[in-house]
């Protein structure tokens, strides 16, 4: 079973900057089958990125993901209000989450 | 309207049993990769279970021996029937449309889920 750990577990933010949230695959990982998603508080998660790098339908620009192998990245380019929230990525195959990464409001 | 909505969760004395849910509409479950997936109390994202278009199921091994997910094509609805619960079980529970092209080995991940319901196993 491969196990994806995030990093870090908290991320503390100010609006406007920049935010780069990692996920590491205990194996390597066809980036074809990285997926990462978003949670609020009492809703259900709303996909992101598929395939490592494509945002999923009405995405906004400023998420990206990147990498391949064992390292993949999601990144915010500039953190709107509505961004601070919980993320995770997933892999499939083995179906698993990483244990997730809180960004908050500094 | 693509949705998923969940019902069946509630509140059960360990070692009960319990059906959950998920009927959708918009979209084919037969047709699709369809998952369980829960999050107890504070806690992070667990994949439970998944259903493949052509049948084949996986599980999570917290729920093997225990879960088994289901799906009746003429109601287009997904179900987790729950065995053997236990005080580690209780979350809320997320059923999540995932979607996988074998022809282009693309993962397009799980793009569809219902608003979930909750699942107390206590006594």
């Amino acid at each position: 079973e491969i196990v994806l750990t995030q990093s870090p577990g908290t991320l503390s933010l100010s609006p406007g900057e920049r935010a780069t949230l990692s996920c590491r695959a205990s194996q390597s990982v066809s980036s074809s089958y990285l997926a990462w998603y978003q949670q609020k508080p009492g809703q259900a998660p709303r996909l992101l990125i598929y395939g490592a790098s494509s945002r999923a339908t009405g995405i906004p620009d400023r998420f990206s993901g990147s990498g391949s192998g064992t390292d993949f990245t999601l990144t915010i380019s500039r953190l709107e209000p509505e961004d601070f929230a919980v993320y995770y990525c997933q892999q499939y195959g083995s179906w698993t989450f990483g244990q997730g990464t809180k960004v908050e409001i500094k | 309207e693509v949705q998923l909505v969940e019902s069946g969760g509630g509140l059960i004395q360990p070692g009960g049993s319990l059906r959950l849910s998920c009927a959708a509409s918009g979209f084919t479950v037969s047709s699709n990769y369809m998952s369980w997936v829960r999050q107890a109390p504070g806690k992070g994202l667990e994949w439970v279970s998944v259903i493949y278009s052509g049948g084949s199921t996986y599980y999570a091994d917290s729920v093997k021996g225990r879960f088994t997910i289901s799906r009746d094509n003429s109601k287009n609805t997904l179900y987790l029937q729950m065995n053997s619960l236990r005080a580690e079980d209780t979350a809320v529970y997320y059923c999540a449309r995932g979607r996988y092209f074998d022809s282009i080995d693309i993962y397009y991940g799980m793009d569809v889920w219902g608003q979930g319901t909750t699942v107390t196993v206590s006594s």
